[in-house]
């Protein structure tokens, strides 16, 4: 089956840790992203990448950092300088960059322990 | 001010009823717009997307457009309690580089 895996679906930080979470697609897809979603508030994008080795900073980018150095994976590495990252995250895909499709993974739940 | 406003909810009502959904947004250069139904603690599913204006039915689902009012709704016809979900609203326009802009969600209660 095509679709996206994100991984762990739970993780727990101690503060002043870097921790990654996996994304992976097999959709054959371009572009990639990633959300951020706290409670009673839209998913606010991290950063996105619409080529291997090329991405962009989103509107919330300051503390995490991401790679795209394969066409089906997307990691997020959120860092000890993302001050409040508890929370849940969302990896998304879409065959262009025009993503009126866009695919969403499970989500990992971030939380700072 | 929010770009995309949209009633957090819940939105509760009982089974069979049409529940109508709504986002108001400002930016008028807003082309596409899609709903998405997110069940708890899963991932965001894709329900409908609208290119400008205009109506999309799907099966219970309608999707209404209004570029005028800057006002979209989604109905569903004949509720069930496997409806009930957060339904996010999103739209994108060409000059931000088509980045989806997102509601903050309405919370679905469908009681049986």
């Amino acid at each position: 089956d095509g679709g996206i895996t994100q991984s762990p679906k739970y993780l727990f930080r101690k503060e002043g840790q870097n921790v990654t979470l996996s994304c992976e697609q097999n959709l054959n897809h371009d572009a990639m992203y990633w959300y951020r979603q706290d409670p009673g508030q839209g998913l606010r994008l991290i950063y996105y990448s619409q080529i291997v080795n090329d991405f962009q900073k989103g509107d919330i980018a300051e503390g995490y950092s991401v790679s795209r150095e394969k066409k089906e994976s997307f990691p997020l590495t959120v860092t000890s300088a993302q001050k409040n990252p508890t929370a849940f995250y969302l990896c998304a895909s879409s065959i262009r960059q025009v993503n009126t499709e866009a695919f969403f993974g499970q989500g990992t739940r971030l939380t700072v322990v | 001010q929010k770009e995309v406003e949209q009633d957090p909810g819940p939105l509760s009502v009982p089974e069979g009823a049409i529940v109508s959904l709504n986002c108001t947004y400002s930016n008028s250069a807003f082309q596409y717009f899609m709903w998405y139904r997110q069940y708890s603690r899963k991932g965001p599913e894709l329900l409908m997307y609208t290119y400008s204006s205009g109506n999309k039915e799907d099966g219970r689902f309608t999707a209404q457009v209004d570029k005028s009012s800057k006002y979209i709704s989604l109905f569903i016809r004949d509720s069930q309690p496997s409806d009930s979900a957060t339904y996010l609203c999103a739209m994108s326009a060409r000059d931000s580089n088509y980045q989806l802009i997102w509601g903050a969600g309405t919370k679905l209660i469908i009681k049986p």
